[in-house]
C-alpha cells in the first residue's frame, strides 16, 4: 500500500513565526505536491517537485517555499506566517508518467493566530 | 487556463437515493478526468477516473462518463448509503503534465 504521511495532524502558530510542514512517501514516486484546501474554493497548489531538487511554483506559491533534499521527503515552509495562511495543507505524490494517480497525506490543519 | 466547475452544495440526500454531482471542465487537448473522495478527517482518495472520450469509470457503485461533446464529467450512484457521506471532488490533468486541476468540491450528507 502506498502511504503518503504528513508530519501533524494539527498545528497551532503564532503570526510571524517560521513553520515547516513535513511530508514522507514510501513508494519512490518522483513527483510530489503541495495544495491548501479551503471551503468553496477546492485544492488549490502551491508548489510541486517534479524531482530531487527540483521544484516548480503552482497557483498560489506567494509566502510559501518548498525544500525537496531527498526523494522521500517534500517540504512545506512558511517564512513568517500570516493569518491568511490558516488552512488545511495537504501532500501528495505519484510516479512520473502520464497514468499514474496522485496519492495523498490525510493534511495539516494549520491554525495561524 | 484550465478550470473545473462543480454543482453547488452541500447536497442532502436519504439513504437509498440516487445521487448525481455535475462537474464540467475547460481545457486544451484531450484531459483526464478523475473523482476524488475525502471522508472525513482524511485525505482525498482516487474514486474513478476515466483517461479518454466515452470512458465510463466507475468503483463502488459509483460511475461517471467523460462527456466530450458536452466537456462534463458528471458522478452517479444508483442508492448511496450513510456511509458515502464525504466530499467530492471533480478534477482533470493534461495528457503531458503532472497537475491536477480540481472543483470546488461537493459536501454529501446521507442520512438513514
Amino acid at each position: 500500500d502506498v502511504k503518503v504521511t504528513q508530519s501533524s495532524r494539527y498545528l497551532v502558530k503564532r503570526t510571524g513565526e517560521k513553520v515547516f510542514l513535513e511530508c514522507v512517501q514510501d513508494m519512490d514516486h518522483e513527483n510530489m505536491f503541495w495544495y491548501r484546501q479551503d471551503p468553496g474554493l477546492g485544492l488549490r497548489l502551491i508548489y510541486f517537485s517534479y524531482d530531487v531538487k527540483m521544484k516548480e511554483k503552482g497557483d498560489i506559491p506567494e509566502g510559501y517555499s518548498v525544500s525537496r533534499e531527498k526523494k522521500e521527503r517534500f517540504s512545506l515552509i512558511l517564512e513568517s506566517a500570516s493569518t491568511n495562511q490558516t488552512s488545511m495543507y495537504l501532500c501528495a505524490s505519484r510516479w512520473a508518467g502520464p497514468l499514474y494517480e496522485q496519492y495523498f497525506g490525510p493534511g495539516t490543519r494549520l491554525t495561524v493566530t | 487556463g484550465n478550470s473545473v466547475t462543480q454543482m453547488e452544495g452541500p447536497v442532502t440526500l436519504s439513504e437509498e437515493a440516487f445521487l448525481t454531482i455535475n462537474c464540467t471542465y475547460t481545457a486544451t487537448g484531450y484531459p483526464s478526468l478523475f473523482w476524488y473522495v475525502q471522508y472525513p478527517g482524511e485525505g482525498l482518495q482516487l474514486l474513478l477516473k476515466a483517461t479518454k472520450a466515452d470512458d465510463k469509470g466507475s468503483n463502488k457503485g459509483f460511475e461517471a462518463t467523460y462527456r466530450k461533446e458536452t466537456t462534463s464529467f458528471h458522478l452517479e450512484k444508483g442508492s448511496v448509503q450513510v456511509s458515502d457521506s464525504a466530499v467530492y471532488f471533480c478534477a482533470l490533468k493534461e495528457t503531458s503534465g503532472s497537475r491536477l486541476t480540481f472543483g470546488e468540491g461537493t459536501q454529501l450528507t446521507v442520512n438513514p
